[in-house]
């Protein structure tokens, strides 16, 4: 099975910061990488499909990026409704796998 | 508008079963992936099983041969049995649409517990 781990696990922010997140991949799965955001009693929202599309409707702050096994998420300027869980998901092979998720929240 | 309802999550005994459905409209949920992910509680997501390409279907070790993944096309209704459940299968469960997974259920969650 692939593993996906993630960086970090939380990380505390302000309102206007940058943001990244990191998903690596236990192997190579192409660029078969969607990013998720989760709010609390909510359910999971596609914010980035192909590691680096970004899905409609996602503002333009999110962006994903590819460098071989490893991808990353970034906020570009930190908004207050984005404070959530953000997960990776690979669907390269099956079983497809998620990463552990990374809280972000408030400084 | 494309949506997904799910249904049939309760309270079950450890051993039981039980028979989650995910209605889909807006979309026919026979042209693309369609998976089942739980997430139990205060954890994270878990992907549980795939139905694509009119059929072949695809399960993790965690529930392989004690979850079964199905659907009916008349109904555009998904569906997953739920067999030989453990406490450890508790979790609210989402049905999906897409490999990318574009839209989500509200979940419906299912507790084992004697």
């Amino acid at each position: 099975d692939i593993q996906m781990t993630q960086s970090p696990s939380s990380v505390s922010a302000s309102v206007g910061d940058r943001v990244t997140i990191t998903c690596r991949a236990s192997q190579d799965i192409n660029s078969w990488l969607a990013w998720y955001q989760q709010k609390p009693g909510k359910a999971p929202k596609l914010l980035i499909y192909a590691a680096s599309s970004l899905q409609s409707g996602v503002p333009s702050r999110f962006s994903g990026r590819r460098s071989g096994t490893d991808f990353t998420l970034t906020i570009s300027s930190l908004q207050p409704e984005d404070f959530a869980t953000y997960y990776c998901q690979q669907a390269n092979s099956f079983p497809w796998t998620f990463g552990q998720g990374t809280r972000v929240d408030i400084k | 508008e494309v949506q997904l309802v799910e249904s049939g999550g309760g309270l079950v005994q450890p051993g039981g079963s039980l028979r989650l459905s995910c209605a889909a409209s807006g979309f026919s949920f026979s042209s693309d992936y369609m998976s089942w992910v739980r997430q139990a509680p205060g954890k994270g997501l878990e992907w549980i099983s795939v139905i694509y390409s009119g059929g072949s279907t695809y399960y993790p070790d965690s529930v392989k041969g004690r979850f079964t993944i199905s659907g009916d096309n008349s109904k555009n209704t998904l569906y997953l049995q739920l067999n030989s459940l453990r406490r450890e299968d508790t979790a609210l469960y989402y049905c999906t649409k897409g490999a990318a997974m574009d839209v989500w259920g509200q979940g419906t969650t299912v507790t084992v517990s004697s």
